[in-house]
């Protein structure tokens, strides 16, 4: 039972450089998330989805894209990576909206960028 | 923006020691406030929670107490053991349903 998986674990950007953080859940989860998390800042929002098709942003989704063509696959997109977005990414699913429905999440892609 | 407050950042003590983590939130969505611990390398996993229509919630050692004029929770992590070291989050529901979380709080316990 695999859960959420996410890869890379670790990456090393230059600034300008683009890439995409693979996200997949093998629990048949209608909602996915990704977050990243900064010392001192807790875990914020960066964009959901409600299922395939449908995404909207989160609380800090500048620079960042999503897309969800299928219901295990939730990939985050940088197009160009900038200093401010290193960081830990983490990806979350649940099976529903609201209190009842815990998030699932990764192990997280340690992302730098110099 | 909806926040949730939390405190300390970080927190060291003895092992069989009562660490203490306090949240305030301002709104809720939901009326439901879980925990998530974190240990290094891993992702967050759901530890226990708690709805505002008790004041206290216990799982094993682990306990949520709930003050719901204050609009505070606190985290209290019974006789201490070094497994328990590990950063723990509060979180709330905004109103779209989608989780919040605090700023975390890394916990040491020592041997």
């Amino acid at each position: 039972n695999a859960g959420v998986t996410q890869t890379p674990k670790f990456r090393i950007l230059k600034i300008g450089q683009s890439m995409t953080l693979q996200c997949t859940q093998d629990m048949n989860h209608n909602y996915m998330y990704w977050y990243r998390q900064d010392p001192g800042m807790g875990l914020k929002l960066i964009y959901y989805s409600v299922g395939a098709g449908i995404t909207d942003k989160g609380e800090v989704p500048n620079g960042y894209n999503v897309s969800r063509s299928t219901t295990e696959d939730f990939p985050l997109r940088l197009e160009l990576a900038a200093p401010s977005q290193t960081s830990v990414y983490f990806c979350a699913s649940s099976s529903g909206q609201g209190r009842d429905y815990g998030y699932t999440f990764g192990s997280g892609t340690r992302l730098t960028v110099v | 923006q909806q926040q949730v407050k939390q405190s300390p950042q970080s927190l060291i003590v003895q092992k069989g020691g009562i660490p203490i983590i306090n949240c305030a939130y301002e709104n809720t969505a939901f009326d439901y406030f879980p925990w998530y611990q974190q240990f290094p390398g891993k992702g967050p996993a759901l530890l226990i929670a708690i709805r505002p229509d008790v004041s206290e919630k216990k799982e094993g050692r682990f306990t949520i107490s709930f003050n719901k004029s204050a609009k505070q929770f606190s985290l209290h992590i019974m006789d201490s053991q070094p497994g328990d070291s590990a950063t723990y989050f509060c979180a709330d529901y905004n109103q779209g349903g989608k989780l919040i979380f605090g700023q975390g709080t890394e916990l040491s316990v020592k041997p």
